[in-house]
């Protein structure tokens, strides 16, 4: 069966760190990957998503960056942390269009 | 990009009421998705709707594709302390999937 794993569970950073959140799928091949942002008791923004390694597509300008280093592996990462970036993270995985949408357990960050 | 607007933003209602949020858009689409998110987690999909017109149930969950392509519904007969969360509609476009803004609903037992 398939899974994903997203870690860290929580993640308090100052302003001005650097991110790296991982998410990994497995028990499928060539997943199509999402990250999502979450606001408190908010609707889930898509922030980038990839149909394939290396393949990004970002949808909202910011400070925050992605990567897909392997098939079933998704990064999202930051250079320097703003107080507005922080929230709740989810990944999700599907096998393509009109498929069902798994999501991982989420990151929360407080970024301080 | 695509918007959907979810209504209402947020419901309290009494345990064994029936309730009712429906998703709207502005451009037509061919797959409408119900999602429920509970606290803390990521969403679930609840039911999925692929053809206009297409009626689907889940237990006590129903949701209808409009005609229209435009819209959708969600229907919970005979709430429960449980169907506390959050209810989000999405569509797929491309290689996107983009949630509404969410309906939160919050029973009182």
């Amino acid at each position: 069966s398939q899974t994903i794993h997203q870690w860290p569970a929580t993640l308090v950073q100052p302003v001005g760190s650097p991110l790296s959140l991982e998410c990994t799928v497995e028990g499928t091949s060539n997943p199509n990957l999402y990250w999502y942002r979450q606001a408190a008791g908010r609707g889930l923004q898509l922030l980038f998503y990839s149909v394939g390694i290396g393949q990004i597509s970002s949808e909202v300008p910011q400070n925050l960056s992605a990567s897909r280093p392997q098939d079933r592996q998704f990064i999202l990462s930051s250079k320097k942390l703003l107080l507005s970036d922080s929230g709740f993270y989810l990944c999700a995985w599907t096998r393509g269009v009109r498929t069902e949408a798994f999501f991982g357990q989420g990151t929360r960050l407080t970024v301080v | 990009g695509q918007q959907l607007n979810q209504s209402p933003q947020s419901m309290f209602i009494q345990e064994g009421e029936d309730v009712s949020m429906n998703c709207t858009s502005s451009s037509i689409f061919n797959t409408w998705l119900w999602y429920k998110q509970d606290p803390g987690e990521g969403p679930v999909l609840l039911i999925a709707l692929y053809k206009a017109g297409e009626l689907t149930s889940n237990g006590r969950l129903t949701a209808q594709f409009g005609i229209t392509r435009k819209d959708s519904f969600l229907n919970i007969s005979a709430s429960i302390p449980s169907d506390v969360g959050i209810y989000f509609c999405a569509m797929e476009y491309g290689n996107k999937l983009v949630f509404g803004a969410g309906t939160i609903l919050r029973v009182k037992s």
